[in-house]
């Protein structure tokens, strides 16, 4: 089953905007990471946010966490037709199982 | 260090066939973990590898079963296909939290296998 949920769905942005993604997420984690995939293609790892920790950053990247509330949010910024992809939220429900959701397509238009 | 290499990238398999997927894993890493992606259903948790131990299995049916070697190598495999089987198979490995790993995974390029 999986443990987070992005939203939105899907989005659609120009170049040079910012693109904000969310995942909601249902038990205690010990770290929520973020992925990129384009189509077809593998995984790749973006960003990983502990648990203790409220906002990160990582060059044009920005995390927030609130486990409070037990959601975070990507943030994108000065968006480039490179960034469309899907961008999913994973969360180890224990250190043996990383769990995704179901992702969020971004599309850059140039 | 070269990257997850995953075998074969594309199949075409019939019902009632079986199928082994393989994954080679980064150099020095102990854990794999595989993960079935179909557009309506998302990425789902197969199964995870460590020293040859599964640790942790997704919910799916008995169909569905896979190894590891001494090498951390590790192989999938899936019996008396169906259609629903059709899928993108990602592999992923990680050092392990034990060897100082973050708990980043690093996949590989995925097995896509459609079933006829």
């Amino acid at each position: 089953s999986q443990q987070g949920e992005e939203d939105p769905q899907a989005l659609s942005i120009q170049e040079g905007e910012n693109a904000t993604m969310n995942c909601s997420y249902k038990t205690s984690i010990n770290n929520l990471q973020w992925y990129r995939q384009n189509s077809g293609r593998g995984l790749v790892h973006l960003i990983l946010i502990r648990s203790n920790e409220r906002e990160k950053h990582s060059g044009r990247l920005r995390v927030t966490l609130d486990t409070s509330k037990k959601s975070s949010s990507l943030l994108i910024t000065a968006s480039r037709a490179a960034d469309t992809a899907s961008y999913f939220c994973a969360t180890d429900a224990d250190n043996n199982d990383m769990r995704f959701g179901a992702g969020t397509r971004l599309t850059v238009k140039p | 260090k070269a990257g997850v290499t995953q075998t074969p990238r594309y199949l075409i398999k019939t019902r009632g066939q079986q199928v082994t997927l393989s994954c080679s894993p980064i150099s020095g890493h102990r854990s794999v973990s595989w993960y079935q992606q179909t557009p309506g259903q998302g990425l789902q948790f197969l199964f995870e590898y460590f020293s040859e131990t599964q640790r942790n299995k997704g919910n799916f049916p008995g169909r569905f079963s896979g190894r590891q070697f001494s090498n951390s190598r590790s192989e999938m495999n899936v019996s008396t296909l169906e259609l629903g089987d059709s899928a993108l198979y990602l592999c992923a490995s990680s050092p392990g939290l034990a060897a100082g790993g973050t708990g980043e995974l690093f996949f590989g390029e995925g097995s896509r296998l459609t079933v006829l």
